[in-house]
């Protein structure tokens, strides 16, 4: 079974640049989440879909942050413009319904803003 | 909301075993979760607890106690591809959101 997919892996911008993650959950997949990682911190949770509807977005900085999952499969995350606190790793995972127990990630991407 | 807690930093010697303690503080628990992530990689699913008392797979064991909000895992027989970092979740009941301890880096050395 292939796992979550995410790419890029590794991004480089410099401030107040735009920057757009892609993700493929596991086929089947109803859930999807993206996750913000910081060096030394565990996942924090941006957004998750139910098939290409938001549940929950509370914790995006939707002032710079977006994301859409247009068909309820793959889904897009995009900054702009992006800010040196911005550098982190973004995690994608998804499960296979809102209340199921696991939830499988992606290896992320990693972003540096210069 | 949730407020977890598990150590930063840990080293044991190949062979043998390491304990990764996580205490949390939540609203409404419906859950622990312990992922294992090497570095630059993916967190992969180790365990999950919803019920007290312990749950063996393998060389890795994880024990819940909601009374007191603790959870520990178990990692016996090190090996030196154990060295990653450990990370304790819990989710909610209303609304199952995952929320993430900062993670526990485990170091073996030969």
């Amino acid at each position: 079974e292939a796992g979550v997919a995410q790419s890029p892996r590794y991004k480089i911008i410099e401030k107040r640049q735009s920057v757009a993650f892609w993700c493929n959950p596991i086929s089947g997949h109803a859930t999807l989440y993206w996750y913000q990682q910081i060096l030394g911190q565990g996942p924090k949770l941006l957004i998750q879909f139910q098939n290409n509807g938001v549940v929950d977005d509370s914790q995006l900085p939707k002032d710079r942050f977006s994301a859409e999952r247009l068909k309820g499969v793959d889904s897009t995350l995009k900054i702009q413009p992006a800010k040196l606190e911005d550098s982190a790793v973004y995690l994608c995972a998804s499960s296979f319904g809102t209340s199921s127990n696991i939830q499988y990630f992606g290896a992320g991407t990693r972003l540096s803003v210069l | 909301g949730q407020n977890i807690d598990q150590p930063t930093e840990m080293t044991a010697t190949e062979g043998a075993i390491v304990q990764i303690n996580c205490t949390y503080q939540t609203s409404g628990f419906n859950g622990l979760f312990w992922y294992q992530q090497h570095a630059g990689e993916a967190p992969t699913f180790l365990s999950y607890n919803v019920l007290d008392g312990l749950e063996e797979k393998g060389r890795f064991s994880s024990f819940l106690s909601r009374s007191k909000g603790y959870s520990y895992l178990l990692l016996k027989e090190l090996q030196m591809k154990d060295s990653a970092s450990y990370l304790c979740a819990v989710r909610d009941r209303s609304d199952y959101k995952l929320s993430f301890g900062a993670g526990t880096t485990v170091t073996v050395r030969a």
